[in-house]
């Protein structure tokens, strides 16, 4: 059964914590992106990787940091510096099929400041 | 800077009506333009994409109008259902940074 996972689906944080947001893909696919979507917006990008060992700060990078160390992998950590973590993180792969690349989306975490 | 401005924000449609959410952009580098349909406390699923190569596509009751001269883009939703009901988000990558640009979103009602 082949899919985007995200864990927790609810998060809590407390002020000064480092918290981390998993994201795992077994679609054999190569891209993997970090967005974060606040009530009646779209959703903005915080980071993406194109390949394993690499990424890219998105348009809203500051107070976050990734990693990419395995190809399923994407992790994605909110850090003490991000003053308004309150969200939903949305992960996403992408594979390239024919002229469209497609974007899979994860069920999302919902990050809440205590 | 916002680059994908979409409208509008909210629309209400009576069942078997057509709803149409229109999306304009400024990068003229932007080759790809999906539309993704998004239910409440999920993540979005593609519901249709276009290439600018082409000036239409449909796929069932959905179908993408292109148009590049003026860098605008809608969705048209035939005879719409109440589950059809959703916020539906216009996004546009171009291949060298392949991440999405999404609009603000649309919330759309179908009354039945």
């Amino acid at each position: 059964d082949g899919g985007i996972t995200q864990s927790p689906k609810y998060l809590f944080r407390k002020e000064g914590q480092n918290v981390t947001l998993s994201c795992e893909q077994n679609l054999n696919h190569d891209a993997m992106y970090w967005y974060r979507q606040d009530p009646g917006q779209g959703l903005r990008l915080i980071y993406y990787s194109q390949i394993v060992n690499d990424f890219q700060k998105g348009d809203i990078a500051e107070g976050y940091s990734v990693s990419r160390e395995k190809k399923e992998s994407f992790p994605l950590t909110v850090t003490s510096a991000q003053k308004n973590p309150t969200a939903f993180y949305l992960c996403a792969s992408s594979m390239t099929s024919g002229n469209f690349e497609t974007q899979y989306f994860g069920p999302g975490t919902r990050l809440l400041v205590l | 800077q916002q680059q994908v401005k979409q409208s509008p924000q909210s629309l209400i449609v009576q069942k078997g009506g057509i709803s149409i959410i229109n999306c304009a952009y400024e990068n003229t580098a932007f080759d790809y333009f999906p539309w993704y349909q998004q239910f409440p406390g999920k993540g979005p699923a593609l519901l249709i994409a276009i290439r600018p190569d082409v000036s239409e596509k449909k796929e069932g009751r959905f179908t993408i109008s292109f148009n590049k001269s003026a860098k605008q883009f809608s969705l048209h939703i035939m005879d719409s259902q109440p589950g059809d009901s959703a916020t539906y988000f216009c996004a546009a990558s171009d291949t060298g940074r392949r991440a999405l640009t999404f609009g603000s979103g649309t919330r759309l009602q179908v009354q039945p």
